[in-house]
């Protein structure tokens, strides 16, 4: 089946530094990808969409400014959390629509951030 | 706002009982449903999807369909320990940029031994 590379896996920074996570789509070409954000105990919250070569598209309450989202090619899309803070620690995931309608998903592995 | 509600549980079952576990949904335009599980901090793993009413079998799962009362479930028979885990329920939704997934909280099931 597909396969979406995330990475890193988990990452500890100071805070107000920047990091940046990486999605890449394996043995297929994704033109759109999912972001999205899992605190404890709570939902997958979609944060944002990235399509190849245009702008993000962001959910209502998502920093668009704080949570840089580059989708620069077909099998690589980015998100860059600017100026971490505490609050922003949490499990970040990608995902890549299927290929039945658009309806299945592909995740990465996740990223667990923890801003110190 | 589009919602998909779950009972965040715990669920917690005999070994080798069936698991019961809930969803409904807020918007009437979803048309792909799914389950899927989860064990902490790492990505979700599907377990099945459904897009007709009805019921869906696949081996010690059934996934139960019902459009008109925007509900679906996830019957697992014969439960294992490993299948304890955080079952979330998932439904599509189309926004400006493309087809979506909105998730609900997820059902913890615990299944004893």
């Amino acid at each position: 089946g597909a396969v979406v590379s995330q990475h890193p896996s988990r990452v500890i920074c100071k805070s107000g530094t920047s990091v940046k996570i990486e999605c890449r789509s394996l043995d297929f070409q994704a033109t759109t990808m999912f972001w999205y954000r899992q605190f404890p105990k709570q939902s997958l919250m979609l944060m944002a969409t990235s399509n190849e070569g245009s702008k993000a598209t962001y959910e209502q309450g998502v920093e668009k400014d704080k949570f840089l989202i580059n989708h620069a090619s077909l099998t690589l899309s980015t998100l860059t959390v600017t100026s971490a803070h505490p609050e922003d620690s949490s499990f970040y995931i990608c995902s890549a629509p299927g290929y039945v309608g658009n309806t299945e998903a592909f995740f990465g592995q996740g990223t667990r951030l923890t801003v110190v | 706002q589009k919602e998909v509600e779950q009972n965040s549980g715990p669920l917690s079952v005999p070994e080798g009982a069936i698991a019961s576990l809930n969803c409904t949904y807020s918007d009437r335009g979803s048309q792909s449903f799914f389950w899927y599980r989860q064990y902490s901090g790492k990505s979700p793993e599907l377990i099945m999807f459904i897009y007709s009413n009805g019921d869906k079998e696949d081996g010690r799962f059934t996934a139960q369909l019902n459009k008109a009362s925007q509900y679906v479930s996830l019957l697992i028979r014969d439960s294992q320990p490993s299948d304890s885990a955080t079952y979330l329920c998932a439904v599509n939704s189309i926004n400006q940029a493309g087809t979506a997934l909105i998730f609900g909280k997820g059902t913890t099931l615990s299944v004893s031994s």
